[in-house]
């Protein structure tokens, strides 16, 4: 079955350093992948979408990559900010399914 | 940008009645929405699509006859959870999509909290 997999533990990092999550899916050939954020006790909000021909997105501090020969896919957030702590959501989607599916996410946390 | 708003933003029930949640796109139309349910820290499970002016298709395990919806207009879903008990209480998300196409973007209601007591 499909799967997809993310940093299950809460990622800690120092503020002004960069932050880097993963994300993982077997099983799984998706067209194009978005990552989310969501903050405690909200929906998520969209951020980036990368398609499969696509190695590199970027917008602002954010960059993300997209390796269909690892199955991986990789968030950066570069300087980062006690105000992107957040929990972070990749969604792989197949090419014919009308759905998103999530990952588990991971919490991030950036300290002062 | 789009503006997806979910009414009411939490609700506390008694076990055995039900719930009705309202999904609108605020300034777009939505042909399809989605409905989401959500457990303490946990990921985002999908329990139904739903297209307008059609039936929504469930996701295996979810029960049609307990959480219904009714995709009424391009700018309204409701979500109703019939004769919720306890286990029922989880955070409901909804989410609308303006075009047909795989890429378009699915925009996030803020959530609703549904306590059953």
């Amino acid at each position: 079955s499909q799967k997809i997999e993310q940093n299950s533990e809460a990622l800690n990092i120092q503020e002004g350093k960069t932050a880097t999550l993963t994300c993982n899916y077997t099983n799984y050939s998706p067209a194009y992948l978005q990552w989310y954020r969501q903050d405690p006790g909200r929906g998520p909000v969209f951020l980036l979408l990368i398609r499969e021909n696509e190695k590199e997105k970027r917008k602002e501090r954010l960059k993300v990559t997209f390796d269909t020969t690892l199955k991986q896919s990789l968030f950066h957030i570069t300087a980062s900010q006690p105000a992107d702590s957040a929990t972070y959501l990749c969604a792989p989607k197949g090419g014919a399914t009308n759905k998103l599916i999530f990952g588990t996410g991971t919490l991030l946390a950036v300290q002062p | 940008g789009a503006v997806v708003s979910q009414h009411p933003s939490w609700v506390i029930c008694k076990s055995g009645t039900s719930v009705k949640i309202e999904c609108r796109s605020l300034d777009f139309q939505a042909t399809t929405m989605f409905w989401y349910r959500q457990f303490p820290k946990q990921s985002l499970m999908l329990m139904a699509t739903s297209n307008e002016g059609s039936k929504a298709t469930y996701e295996q395990g979810v029960e049609k006859d307990k959480f219904l919806i009714n995709h009424a207009s391009l700018t309204l879903s409701t979500l109703t959870v019939t004769s919720a008990h306890p286990e029922d209480s989880s955070f409901y998300i909804c989410s609308a999509r303006a075009g047909a196409g795989v890429t378009d973007t699915q925009y996030f209601g803020p959530g609703t909290r549904l306590t059953v007591l």
